[in-house]
């Protein structure tokens, strides 16, 4: 089946620092791919969709100055938490969609913890 | 818009016991439904999805039938096992309102006990 993979799995990172979480499809082809967050005990929380090649799209709510998403090729797109603070701390998911397919692959979260 | 409502948990069961978790879902348009489940720690895996009314998705015991007149997707398994203890989601996408963008519940905590 389609694997996704993200890295790190956990990061610490010290208040003010600047924190990348990569996502990869690592069998296919990934058109679009979707970032979320997740806190303790809740749904997940859809960040921003980005498309290979262009701007990602960011959900009401979501500094796009603060979280960098880029997707710059079909296997690959990046969150780059900007200027973290602790309350940045959450359970960070990514999801791939191959062109044509319904069906989102997650990976398998990254742990920010900001002290 | 799209929303998806699921039974609250957490839920307890013992093993072999039968479990139903309840979701019923608002959309605009004709979605697909979705169940995904999530261990510990870990990120989400597709348990199973429907695209059309009255289509049954399968997986690993677990069933779920997408009912267009109830607006429902419960999840059902006859038999459960310690190794099913998770939080389960249900999800919506619906290509014609929202794209690709999955809608999830607020997902349910199960835990089965030997």
């Amino acid at each position: 089946g389609a694997v996704v993979s993200q890295h790190p799995s956990r990061v610490i990172c010290k208040s003010g620092t600047s924190v990348k979480i990569e996502c990869r499809s690592l069998d296919f082809q990934a058109t679009t791919m979707f970032w979320y967050r997740q806190f303790p005990k809740k749904s997940l929380m859809l960040m921003a969709t980005s498309n290979e090649g262009s701007k990602a799209t960011y959900e009401q709510g979501v500094e796009k100055d603060k979280f960098l998403i880029n997707h710059a090729s079909l296997t690959l797109s990046t969150l780059t938490v900007t200027s973290a603070h602790p309350e940045d701390s959450s359970f960070y998911i990514c999801s791939a969609l191959s062109e044509g397919s319904i069906e989102q692959y997650f990976g398998p979260g990254t742990r920010l913890t900001v002290t | 818009g799209n929303s998806v409502t699921q039974m609250e948990g957490p839920v307890t069961l013992s093993e072999e016991a039968f479990l139903t978790i309840n979701c019923t879902y608002t959309a605009t348009g004709y979605p697909s439904l979705f169940w995904y489940v999530q261990y510990p720690g870990e990120g989400l895996q597709l348990l199973l999805k429907a695209t059309k009314a009255d289509d049954k998705g399968s997986n690993k015991g677990f069933e779920a039938t997408y009912r267009k007149e109830t607006t429902s997707f419960h999840l059902e398994k006859g038999s459960v096992q310690v190794s099913d203890s998770a939080v389960y989601f249900c999800a919506l996408s619906d290509l014609r309102t929202s794209g690709s963008r999955l809608t999830f519940g607020e997902g349910t905590q199960l835990t089965v006990n030997p």
